[in-house]
């Protein structure tokens, strides 16, 4: 079945370091992946999508590329800042089956100044 | 924009109690999930909706259930609370329109149950 793997957690990083959260799924289809950022207190926000293979979805200054050959999705941001603390969920959708969401167990991530 | 509304955003219950988390949504979106979030752990999905009317189990529905009367609401009922209830519990609400599986969720902020 389908099914997403996220790196474990928690990350802590100083401000302006780079980030990379992995990322890589399984699916019996096409899947259309996704980035939701939890911040403490609060429900899950879209920070990015990617629909199709080698599609970058980017946003506040993250970016994710839909790599198919390696069926990963991996999260990255060049400089880091106290205000991106929060947890990282990486997610599938799959339209093979019916369009239901495939979260990973999410990422912490802290950023110290 | 409202987007999803649960409420209430947090609630103590007793084992035995009964109770409804409510959701509703001002997007007219076709699909509705309500989720749980155990501490430290990601989402599992207990029941959807892909629809007035049509709702459907997903991985953890055991001591829950759901209607969906409406496209805007999708409550979500515990019968008998039982202390491995205590969670957060997210609804959310996506498109889901001809059958595109790009159409994000968009989420509550959630109703923080403890069961005692």
């Amino acid at each position: 079945g389908d099914s997403v793997t996220q790196m474990e957690g928690p990350v802590t990083l100083s401000e302006e370091a780079f980030l990379t959260i992995n990322c890589t799924y399984t699916a019996t289809g096409y899947p259309s992946l996704f980035w939701y950022v939890q911040y403490p207190g609060e429900g899950l926000q879209l920070l990015l999508k990617a629909t199709k293979a080698d599609d970058k979805g980017s946003n506040k200054g993250f970016e994710a590329t839909y790599r198919k050959e390696t069926t990963s999705f991996h999260l990255e941001k060049g400089s880091v800042q106290v205000s991106d603390s929060a947890v990282y969920f990486c997610a599938l959708s799959d339209r093979n089956t019916g369009n239901q969401f495939y979260f990973g167990t999410g990422t912490s991530l802290t950023v110290i100044p | 924009n409202a987007g999803v509304t649960q409420t209430p955003k947090f609630r103590i219950l007793k084992i035995g109690q009964s109770m409804t988390l409510q959701c509703t949504q001002d997007m007219n979106h076709n699909y509705m999930y309500w989720y749980r979030q155990d501490p430290g752990m990601g989402l599992k999905l207990i029941y959807y909706s892909v629809g007035a009317g049509i709702t459907d189990k997903g991985e953890v529905p055991n001591g829950y259930n759901v209607s969906r009367s409406t496209t805007e609401d999708f409550p979500l009922r515990l019968e008998l609370a039982a202390p491995s209830q205590t969670s957060v519990y997210f609804c959310a609400s996506s498109p889901g329109t001809g059958g595109d599986s790009n159409q994000p969720q968009h989420f509550g902020d959630g109703t923080r149950l403890s069961i005692l």
